[in-house]
């Protein structure tokens, strides 16, 4: 079974510029996650999806991240406009439900500095 | 929200010996699940183990165990017969288990395994 996959793997933007992370999930995994990995830090979910619905944006910063997932498979996580803080690991998971039980699996991530 | 509290920022351990991480949670909640994770350079999270809250008995995978004291919150794993690739970050995490959307991470502990 294919993993989740994600581009670009590194990215290294200006503050103020905008930047675009993309992710594919696990064929048939109807769930997808966003998480923000800041050195030193766990993850923090940014964003949930179910299928192209989105469950739960509550810790997503809306002034200047976006996300969507059209046709309930692919996602892209936007930036726009970048700061130095938002230097981080941005992680994408997939699962085949909501429930506790459905187990994650997680992809490599994009490791994104703004300078 | 859940906290998770990994106080061991690093730990080293020489190979083929055995060591304990450090986990305590704080919640309301008397249904969850609870999980360590492996992180290594790759960036990819891996799972390690799994518990379920109502399970008095502790979760075992091979050489890794844990120790789960529900009254004390606290979730230590124990890694017996290290190996070189073993050496990674570890996060302890938390799920609940009626919302089940989103882990709680702790903030890591860094392995080292010395040959």
């Amino acid at each position: 079974e294919a993993g989740v996959a994600q581009s670009p793997r590194y990215k290294i933007i200006e503050k103020r510029q905008s930047v675009a992370f993309w992710c594919n999930p696990i064929s048939g995994h109807a769930t997808l996650y966003w998480y923000q990995q800041i050195l030193g830090q766990g993850p923090k979910l940014l964003i949930q999806f179910q299928n192209n619905g989105v469950v739960d944006d509550s810790q997503l910063p809306k002034d200047r991240f976006s996300a969507e997932r059209l046709k309930g498979v692919d996602s892209t996580l936007k930036i726009q406009p970048a700061k130095l803080e938002d230097s981080a690991v941005y992680l994408c998971a997939s699962s085949t439900g909501q429930g506790a039980y459905y187990g994650y699996t997680f992809g490599s991530g994009t490791r994104l500095t703004v300078v | 929200a859940q906290t998770v509290t990994q106080s061991q920022p690093e730990m080293s351990v020489q190979e083929a010996e055995t060591v304990t991480l450090s986990c305590t949670y704080d919640t309301s909640e008397s249904d969850y699940y609870l999980f360590w994770y492996k992180q290594p350079p790759s960036r990819q999270m891996i799972l390690v183990i799994r518990q379920e809250a109502y399970k008095q008995q502790n979760a075992t995978e091979n050489r890794f165990s844990v120790n789960f004291q529900k009254a004390a919150k606290s979730f230590s794993l124990k890694i017996s017969d290290s190996q070189l690739g073993d050496a990674a970050m570890y996060f302890c995490a938390y799920r609940s288990f009626n919302t089940g959307n989103q882990f709680y991470f702790g903030t890591g502990t860094s392995l080292t395994v010395i040959p």
